[in-house]
């Protein structure tokens, strides 16, 4: 069955280093992969797709790979701020299946 | 970028009630929205893919019957659970395509969610 897996439920970072979030997938052969973001108790919100041909991605502080022989996909996010504190999901496919999300908590 | 509302976003119902969730698209037009739910700590799982002038399709294991989908336009997708139980309280938030816009084909906008409490 198709899967995917986020590497950790949360993650606690001090303020200006950088998030690592990781995103594994199996039984798929995505054409692209997409990140979102969810803050409590509202919708995700769209961050970066990322295309099979597309090492790599970047938008601002984020910054994305894919590497579709390792079928995974690695999240970014360098000079972390307080502001980036949410949850950071991956998801695949036409109809957007998700993993379960990695909680980032940045400290001041 | 493109907006997606909903209403209403939180709605508490006594059970055996129907409850209705609409879902609009504002600056975009939607052929596709996409309904999801997603309990306390966990992912959002997709419910049913909503079609404009169709029926919609449904994920396996949610009840066709049980949750009612009707895309009425271009704009406006609507969610009704019907006689709602304690186990259908969650979050419950819906997403739209842009077709119209090449530049953002595959990507989706989400709506605020709604969440329904049920006694």
């Amino acid at each position: 069955s198709q899967k995917i897996e986020q590497n950790s439920e949360a993650l606690n970072i001090q303020e200006g280093k950088t998030a690592t979030l990781t995103c594994n997938y199996t039984n798929y052969s995505p054409a692209y992969l997409q990140w979102y973001r969810q803050d409590p108790g509202r919708g995700p919100v769209f961050l970066l797709l990322i295309r099979e041909n597309e090492k790599e991605k970047r938008k601002e502080r984020l910054k994305v790979t894919f590497d579709t022989t390792l079928k995974q996909s690695l999240f970014h996010i360098t000079a972390s701020q307080p502001a980036d504190s949410a949850t950071y999901l991956c998801a695949l496919g036409y109809k957007l299946s998700f993993g379960a999300g990695t909680t980032v908590t940045v400290r001041a | 970028g493109a907006v997606v509302s909903q209403h209403p976003s939180r709605v508490i119902c006594k059970s055996g009630t129907s409850v209705k969730i609409e879902c609009r698209s504002l600056d975009f037009q939607a052929t596709t929205m996409f309904w999801y739910r997603q309990f306390p700590k966990q992912s959002l799982m997709l419910m049913a893919t909503s079609n404009e002038g169709s029926k919609a399709t449904y994920e396996q294991g949610v009840e066709k019957d049980k949750f009612l989908i009707n895309h009425a336009s271009l704009t406006l997708s609507t969610l009704t659970v019907t006689s709602a139980h304690p186990e259908d309280s969650s979050f419950y938030i819906c997403s739209a395509r842009d077709m119209g816009s090449l530049s953002s084909y595959n990507e989706q906008f989400f709506g605020p969610g709604t969440r329904l409490t049920v006694l």
